[in-house]
């Protein structure tokens, strides 16, 4: 069965304190592994699609990384209007898409 | 466009009773996505079309639950006999599904949801 764990639950930084999320998955036939960003009481908001291994995507401070098993948010020098909870959703071959519990970000300032 | 339209924004109803959700996806879109999601949890798949039909049903999902597209265009999620632990944002959300491509996931559009309280 198709899982997706994401790491950690929350996490916690001071304004400009790079840092990583981790998105790892098992999933049939990957036919796409998709970043979203989730505000308090908003529907999610699309960021990145990753198709294969090796690739990377970048936006503003925000860049994706993926690998046959897992997926990097990394967050380089964040503020805090990037404060949200980030979901990895991997779509499988059915094309059903699935998403993690999330990372619950907040940064300082 | 105004996007993909979720009504109601919210419901309030006692444990048994019938509540019906809608949703608009955005015109152009071939499928149409239901989620829930309750605190600190991620979306969770209920079921999924293109156009009207209804590919796949999560097998989570009890016999009170009941999609329908019949017309390919909006969507209602009908919830029976409603329970304390239905309680949820229901969220849906649509896509522009392309055959062949670099890949056939395409990106979902998500509405702001419909947040059910049974008391």
């Amino acid at each position: 069965e198709d899982q997706v764990t994401q790491s950690p639950e929350a996490l916690r930084l001071q304004e400009g304190e790079s840092s990583s999320l981790n998105c790892s998955y098992t999933v049939s036939g990957l036919r796409g592994l998709f970043w979203y960003r989730q505000d308090p009481g908003k529907g999610p908001e699309f960021l990145f699609t990753l198709y294969s291994a090796g690739e990377e995507k970048e936006k503003e401070r925000l860049k994706a990384t993926l690998t046959k098993k897992e997926s990097f948010l990394h967050i380089t020098a964040p503020k805090p209007e990037d404060s949200a909870t980030y979901l990895c959703a991997p779509g499988g071959r059915d094309d059903k898409i699935i998403f993690g519990k999330g990372t619950r970000l907040h940064i300082l300032p | 466009d105004t996007g993909v339209s979720q009504n109601p924004r919210h419901k309030i109803t006692k444990r048994g009773q019938n509540v019906t959700f809608r949703c608009d996806p955005i015109s152009e879109h071939n499928r149409l996505y239901w989620y829930r999601q309750t605190l600190g949890q991620g979306p969770e798949f209920l079921t999924y079309f293109q156009n009207e039909a209804q590919l796949e049903k999560s097998r989570l999902l009890s016999d009170r639950f009941s999609a329908e597209r019949p017309k390919g265009s909006f969507s209602t999620l009908e919830i029976q006999r409603t329970e304390q632990g239905d309680s949820a944002m229901y969220l849906c959300a649509s896509s522009l599904y392309r055959t062949g491509g670099r890949s056939g996931a395409n990106v979902l559009t998500f509405g702001a949801g419909s947040r059910l309280t049974v008391l």
